[in-house]
């Protein structure tokens, strides 16, 4: 199984609403990502999680708030968005062991509307 | 390629030749390189990589070449076909085990005409 799930596939939140986006992967990685993704452009990194600890956050702004429950599930806590946010959220895992090349395998993210 | 406002550089080939996708990466640290595609509406898709320690490395049908000296990597498709379209990028990967972060080229689209 080399396949990283992302649920809901598409949302549509207001400003003042809190949701969640959630990411599971049943390859056995210690590692997983969080990234966005404007409209012909980039990926462009969140979070990154090793072994379920946050090690990386790329000064993101505190109304997104990630959670690692597990070594399979990552979760992006969303609450007072605004519309600039929306975009496409993209999830990530790798295996994140010695000798990894660090190849990431991506879901199929969650198109995110803020109105 | 470099992007442009909101449009991402495009290269138009015929079903059948061969397409060159070209990237600069801007860090000489970098140990590891990989080929993304993206097809609309979809997550990027695992297509080669390839480590610093190379300078060349060939998958079915596509062929990455690492040029460390001038920071630049290419993307070779033989014999492109209509399900080759798609946004290409290039990612290149900074850090160790547990802070390992991959930092995206801006894109190349590739259409493929029948």
């Amino acid at each position: 199984d080399t396949e990283v799930t992302q649920t809901p596939k598409h949302l549509v939140m207001g400003m003042t609403n809190k949701k969640s986006l959630k990411c599971e992967q049943h390859m056995g990685h210690r590692a997983m990502y969080w990234y966005k993704q404007k409209a012909k452009k980039p990926p462009e990194l969140m979070f990154v999680y090793s072994y379920e600890k946050l090690s990386i956050n790329e000064s993101v702004p505190s109304r997104f708030s990630p959670e690692c429950p597990n070594s399979s599930l990552l979760n992006l806590h969303l609450h007072a968005l605004q519309p600039e946010d929306s975009a496409l959220y993209l999830c990530a895992s790798s295996q994140d062991g010695p000798g990894d090349r660090g190849e990431q395998y991506f879901g199929p993210g969650t198109r995110l509307t803020v109105t | 390629g470099e992007s442009v406002g909101l449009h991402l550089p495009t290269l138009s080939v015929q079903e059948g030749d061969n397409s060159i996708i070209n990237c600069a990466y801007s860090n000489s640290a970098s140990d590891y390189f990989i080929w993304y595609k993206q097809e609309s509406g979809k997550g990027p898709q695992f297509i080669i990589d390839i480590r610093s320690n190379m300078d060349k490395r060939q998958g079915q049908r596509v062929t990455v070449l690492l040029n460390k000296t001038v920071k630049h990597l290419s993307l070779q498709i033989a014999a492109t076909q209509p399900g080759d379209s798609a946004v290409y990028f290039c990612a290149e990967n900074i850090g160790d085990t547990g802070r390992r972060a991959l930092t995206f080229g801006s894109g190349t689209r590739l259409q493929v005409q029948p």
